[in-house]
C-alpha cells in the first residue's frame, strides 16, 4: 500500500529537549515537505526537499532541521523545542515531474511543548 | 496582504446546491493551484490542481483559474453531506522557489 508514515503519532515533552519526528514514504517520491498546522493559520511549510541531499526552507523553516540522506526518509528535528512549537505536523512526499501534483500526506504528528 | 487568502466560513450550501470556494493569491508569477480537503481530525487529500487558466472538472469538482485576476475557485456540483469539510488553497510560486503556500482554508458544512 502506498503510503507516508510519520512517528510518533503524538508527543508531549518539555522546552530543551532534543527531538526527531521521522517520515518514510514508499512510493519512490523526489519531493518532500514538513507542514505545521495551527488554528487560524492554517497549514504552512516548514522545509521541503526536491532529491536526496537537497533540502530547501519553506515559510516557517526557524527552530527546525531536516536532513535527506535516503530518498525515502525526511526527518525532522527540534533541536531545542520551545512551547510556541507545539502544533499539529504533517510530513508529504510527491513526484518530481509535476511538483506537488498527487501530494500525499502522512496522518500527522501532534507535538506538545511543556 | 497574505499570500494566500481564502474565506473562513463556515460556509453554508443545501444537500444538492452548488458550493462555491473561492481563493485570491498575490504572487503573479505563480504557476500550479491546487485544492485539498480535509476532514477533521485527519490529513490533507489533493481533490484538483490546475495550471493553465479556464475550467477543468472532475466528476462533481470543477477548478476554475484567472491569472489575470489572480483568483482560483473550486465548484462542487450535486453538494453531499460527506463533502462536509475544509478546503484548502495551495498555491506554488514561480520556478526556482517551489515553495507551496496555503490558505488558511474554508469550513463547508452541507446541511442535509
Amino acid at each position: 500500500e502506498a503510503q507516508v508514515t510519520q512517528n510518533p503519532r503524538y508527543l508531549i515533552t518539555v522546552t530543551g529537549k532534543k527531538l526527531t519526528v521521522t517520515c518514510s514514504q514508499n512510493m519512490n517520491h523526489e519531493y518532500m515537505s514538513w507542514y505545521r498546522q495551527d488554528p487560524g493559520l492554517g497549514l504552512r511549510q516548514i522545509y521541503y526537499s526536491m532529491n536526496v541531499e537537497v533540502t530547501d526552507k519553506g515559510d516557517v523553516p526557524e527552530g527546525y532541521k531536516v536532513s535527506r540522506k535516503e530518498k525515502r526518509n525526511f526527518p525532522l528535528i527540534l533541536e531545542s523545542p520551545s512551547p510556541n512549537q507545539t502544533s499539529l505536523y504533517f510530513c508529504a512526499s510527491s513526484l518530481r515531474e509535476v511538483p506537488y501534483n498527487e501530494q500525499f500526506f502522512g496522518p500527522g504528528t501532534r507535538l506538545t511543548v511543556l | 496582504q497574505k499570500e494566500v487568502e481564502q474565506n473562513s466560513g463556515p460556509l453554508s450550501v443545501p444537500e444538492g446546491a452548488i458550493a462555491s470556494l473561492n481563493c485570491t493569491y498575490s504572487d503573479r508569477g505563480s504557476q500550479s493551484f491546487f485544492w485539498y480537503r480535509q476532514y477533521s481530525g485527519k490529513s490533507p487529500e489533493l481533490i484538483m490542481s490546475i495550471y493553465s487558466n479556464g475550467d477543468k472538472e472532475d466528476g462533481r469538482f470543477t477548478a476554475q483559474l484567472n491569472k489575470a485576476s489572480q483568483y482560483v475557485s473550486l465548484l462542487i456540483r450535486d453538494s453531499q453531506p460527506s463533502d462536509s469539510a475544509t478546503y484548502l488553497c495551495a498555491v506554488l510560486a514561480r520556478f526556482g522557489n517551489e515553495k507551496l503556500t496555503f490558505g488558511t482554508g474554508t469550513r463547508l458544512t452541507i446541511i442535509p
